[in-house]
């Protein structure tokens, strides 16, 4: 079972390049996330989406946007990458938004801004 | 603001042996606290749960502690194995988490 795949996963980017991050689920679950985790520390939440054609900010949101294109897929944009981008990404999917809903990553895609 | 965050950020344990791993939470309003599993390279792996209106409980191997009184959660391994290293997460929420820095344990052989 595939689970959460998430593409690419390496990317080095200049500084001003745009791109997006793809991931898709086939848990058929509701609800998808997409997290940054920097070095030493935990996961810090940019965007989900409760449900397919909705999504909302999360802690981190400044520099990105997303698009839930259907109930498999949520994608992640960088319109103009800066250096504090680099980061892992990680996609995430669960059954629904709360409660005691595990959530499901990917394995995420590593992002370097030169 | 809030913020969950970890004791000791590595945690060496000998093989067989059981390894506790901490976390304190600051937000007494936290109804939702998971523990995730993270190898190098790989997306954290969900272990177990709970919920605040219980104080224990038990999976295979692994067990939750909560105590709310002092806004503590721990995650108990038993009978340590390889297989169980890993940078073990904390996270607290109901709708959005927010994650711990991580513990790193290694097992001694």
């Amino acid at each position: 079972n595939a689970g959460v795949t998430q593409t690419p996963k390496f990317q080095v980017l200049k500084t001003g390049q745009s791109m997006t991050l793809q991931c898709a689920q086939d848990m058929n679950h509701n609800s998808m996330y997409w997290y940054r985790q920097d070095p030493g520390m935990g996961l810090r939440l940019i965007y989900y989406s409760a449900s397919e054609g909705t999504t909302d900010k999360g802690e981190v949101p400044n520099g990105y946007n997303v698009s839930r294109l259907n109930k498999r897929e949520f994608s992640l944009r960088l319109e103009s990458a800066a250096p504090s981008q680099t980061s892992v990404y990680f996609c995430a999917s669960s059954a629904a938004l709360g409660g005691n809903q595990p959530q499901h990553f990917g394995d995420g895609t590593r992002l370097s801004i030169l | 603001g809030e913020s969950v965050g970890l004791h000791l950020p590595t945690l060496s344990v000998q093989e067989g042996d059981n390894s506790i791993i901490n976390c304190a939470y600051s937000n007494s309003a936290s109804d939702y606290f998971i523990w995730y599993k993270q190898e190098s390279g790989k997306g954290p792996q969900f272990i177990i749960d709970i919920r605040s209106n219980m104080d224990k409980r038990q999976g295979q191997r692994v067990t939750v502690l909560l105590n709310k009184t002092v806004k503590h959660l721990s995650l108990q391994i038993a009978a340590t194995q390889p297989g169980d290293s890993a940078v073990y997460f904390c996270a607290e929420g109901y709708y959005q988490l927010i994650w711990g820095a991580g513990t790193k344990l290694i097992i001694k052989p």
